[in-house]
């Protein structure tokens, strides 16, 4: 099966500017998620869908990150504005949702803040 | 909500040697405890998970133990090789559609 897709790979905005990265879940996948990973820590959850509502968004900087997941499928996330603690590894998930099941990473979008 | 504590935070050990990460958790409701390995530069993978009903599951070199009572569950690599080398994730959640808390990472080191 086709894995978890993530655009773009790297991304390098100055501070103060907007950046959006997109996922595509695995096909069939209710539950999305959203991680932020700074380096040499781990994941981070940011934001949490099951379908197109929102399960946990309790460590989203609501001031100036958003996301959205129209129609249950894909989903994006945006920064605006960006600031240098923003520089990190953003990592798009999904899982079945159905019991305990695995959740599958995509490459995950590299952004640096200048 | 949940709280992963993970240990140690990097782990150097010679190939052949065995390696052991251990991790707690806060929420007794949590019943699925997944591990992922994560090489430089690359995606989270998968290597073993473990739920609530078993203390133990092994897959060739690798296994999970879990203590529900004690709150912790470890990562066991036995006869470990160069490419073991990676930061590893234990994580917990109690639920199908409840949030999966990760540990912050052990870096290990497997040295020829």
């Amino acid at each position: 099966e086709a894995g978890v897709a993530q655009s773009p790979r790297y991304k390098i905005i100055e501070k103060r500017q907007s950046v959006a990265f997109w996922c595509n879940p695995i096909s069939g996948h209710a539950t999305l998620y959203w991680y932020q990973q700074i380096l040499g820590q781990g994941p981070k959850l940011l934001i949490q869908f099951q379908n197109n509502g929102v399960v946990d968004d309790s460590q989203l900087p609501k001031d100036r990150f958003s996301a959205e997941r129209l129609k249950g499928v894909d989903s994006t996330l945006k920064i605006q504005p960006a600031k240098l603690e923003d520089s990190a590894v953003y990592l798009c998930a999904s899982s079945s949702g159905r019991g305990l099941t695995e959740a599958f990473f995509g490459q995950g979008t590299r952004l640096t803040v200048v | 909500g949940e709280n992963v504590e993970q240990h140690p935070s990097t782990l150097s050990v010679q190939e052949g040697d065995s390696a052991v990460i251990k991790c707690t958790y806060s929420d007794s409701a949590s019943n699925y405890f997944p591990w992922y390995k994560q090489e430089l530069g690359k995606r989270p993978q998968l290597i073993i998970d473990i739920r609530s009903n078993v203390g133990e599951k092994k897959d060739q070199r690798i296994a999970v133990t879990l203590n529900k009572t004690a709150k912790h569950f470890s990562l066991h690599i036995t006869e470990t090789q160069p490419e073991d080398s990676a930061v590893y994730f234990c994580a917990a959640r109690n639920s199908g559609y409840s949030t999966l808390t990760f540990g912050k990472g052990t870096m290990l080191l497997v040295s020829p």
